[in-house]
């Protein structure tokens, strides 16, 4: 089946631990997102990739860091930096950019709690 | 992207049509209107879009305004499986995110 896959849907770390979150596609899709939701809220964009070995901070960057090195793989780091960690993470992909419309398939998304 | 208003929450009866309004007034003529929904603790799915011409597809109808400063997602015989947010999106086509807001919860009672 194609689709996006997030792991590990529930996860839990202490304060001052980095923590990494997977995502992997196999939709041959181009661009891949990184959101956040807070309960009761929309989402917010953190990170973007349109391409391989390039990514652009969206709207919420500071404290996350992430890496491109594959087609089908956008790994978010979460940060020690990150003041409020703990939220719903949702990754998302789409074809490339230049088609005149196109949606953004979501994964189920992982769900992080820092204590 | 232009400003989307959508009502907190609404009703509806099992079996029946359910009719979720948004306002966006400020809409621009390369803007597009993007339905999703998201089921508690799931990632959001992707319902429909449309640009002028009212669509249709296996989930839903999207009913666009002439004016195109508003729309409707219909929903033509909801289940309980229905029961989620519902978003709407008025987006560029060349933006690189969706811009979610609170959206409408849906619940569908039996």
């Amino acid at each position: 089946d194609g689709g996006i896959t997030q792991s590990p849907k529930y996860l839990f770390r202490k304060e001052g631990q980095n923590v990494t979150l997977s995502c992997e596609q196999n939709l041959n899709h181009d661009a891949m997102y990184w959101y956040r939701q807070d309960p009761g809220q929309g989402l917010r964009l953190i990170y973007y990739s349109q391409i391989v070995n390039d990514f652009q901070k969206g709207d919420i960057a500071e404290g996350y860091s992430v890496s491109r090195e594959k087609k089908e793989s956008f790994p978010l780091t979460v940060t020690s930096a990150q003041k409020n960690p703990t939220a719903f993470y949702l990754c998302a992909s789409s074809p490339a950019q230049g088609q005149q419309s196109y949606e953004q398939y979501f994964g189920p998304g992982t769900r992080l709690t820092v204590t | 992207d232009a400003k989307t208003t959508q009502p907190t929450s609404m009703d509806c009866a099992e079996g029946r049509a359910a009719n979720l309004p948004c306002n966006h007034s400020t809409i621009s003529g390369n803007e597009y209107v993007y339905w999703y929904r998201q089921i508690h603790s799931q990632g959001p799915q992707y319902i429909i879009h449309g640009l002028k011409n009212n669509e249709t597809n296996e989930m839903a109808s999207l009913i666009i305004t002439e004016d195109r400063k508003s729309s409707t997602l219909i929903l033509p015989h909801a289940t309980l499986r229905d029961t989620a947010v519902y978003y709407c999106i008025v987006r560029v086509w060349a933006r690189q995110n969706f811009v979610f807001g609170p959206g409408t919860r849906l619940s569908v009672l039996p």
